[in-house]
């Protein structure tokens, strides 16, 4: 199985800032038909993951600008900046490039 | 907008089997993949597997091979999932999900005598 190496496990931010998440797989997550199927969720408490970006670099429908996705082959990043109230959570890699899917074993994402 | 409904929360003897629910709206139940995902208390998550409605296809994680058996109905527009001779370990939350950018409220399943 794919193994996701999600850092930081818990990440201490100031409203107004910015964050940074990193992602690495154990390997390539190129696909063969040349799509790279890694995406980022957020979990809030007590609900549901919400998808906020889809291969790599891709915003989901009403995902702010202020998330942005970045990375290739086994590194990715995902940025949030100027932090607000409402994105605090759990943030959550998964790659579908592979069978089983797998996923990061999250980062907490908390106010400094 | 899209919504998935699922079950409630269940409460099962060791050895014992649930079945949980899962209800699609707002858009054509047949054209996507629907997934399951588990998330055992305060961890991460898990997927399970998938059905294709349209054909009844699925894709299983190995680890979840025996353990988990995905159906449909298409009349309704309904996702099960059956989890067979439960025991402590599969005491989570469960997660339907279209595609993965749709995800139900979850349904919790404790196993205990």
């Amino acid at each position: 199985d794919v193994v996701m190496t999600q850092t930081p496990v818990s990440l201490p931010v100031s409203l107004g800032g910015q964050a940074s998440i990193s992602c690495r797989s154990s390997q390539s997550l190129v696909h063969s038909n040349g799509n790279t199927y890694l995406h980022w969720y957020l979990q809030k408490p007590g609900q549901s993951p919400q998808l906020l970006i889809y291969r790599v670099s891709n915003r989901f429908s009403g995902v702010p600008d202020r998330f942005s996705g970045s990375g290739s082959g086994t590194d990715f990043t995902l940025k949030i900046s100027r932090v607000e109230p409402e994105d605090l959570g759990d943030y959550y890699c998964l790659q579908s490039t592979h069978f089983p899917l797998t996923f990061g074993s999250g980062t907490k994402l908390e106010i400094k | 907008q899209v919504k998935l409904l699922q079950s409630g929360a269940a409460l099962v003897k060791p050895g014992a089997s649930v079945k949980m629910s899962c209800k699609a709206s707002g858009y054509t139940f047949t054209d996507y993949w629907v997934s399951w995902v588990k998330q055992s208390h305060g961890k991460s998550l898990e997927w399970i597997g998938e059905i294709y409605p349209n054909s009844g296809a699925t894709n299983f994680n190995e680890k979840f091979k025996g353990k988990a058996t995905l159906t449909v109905d298409k009349s309704t527009s309904t996702a099960y999932m059956e989890l067979s001779r439960l025991t402590s370990e599969d005491s989570a939350i469960y997660y339907c999900t279209r595609s993965l950018d749709a995800w139900g409220q979850g349904a919790s399943v404790t196993v205990s005598s």
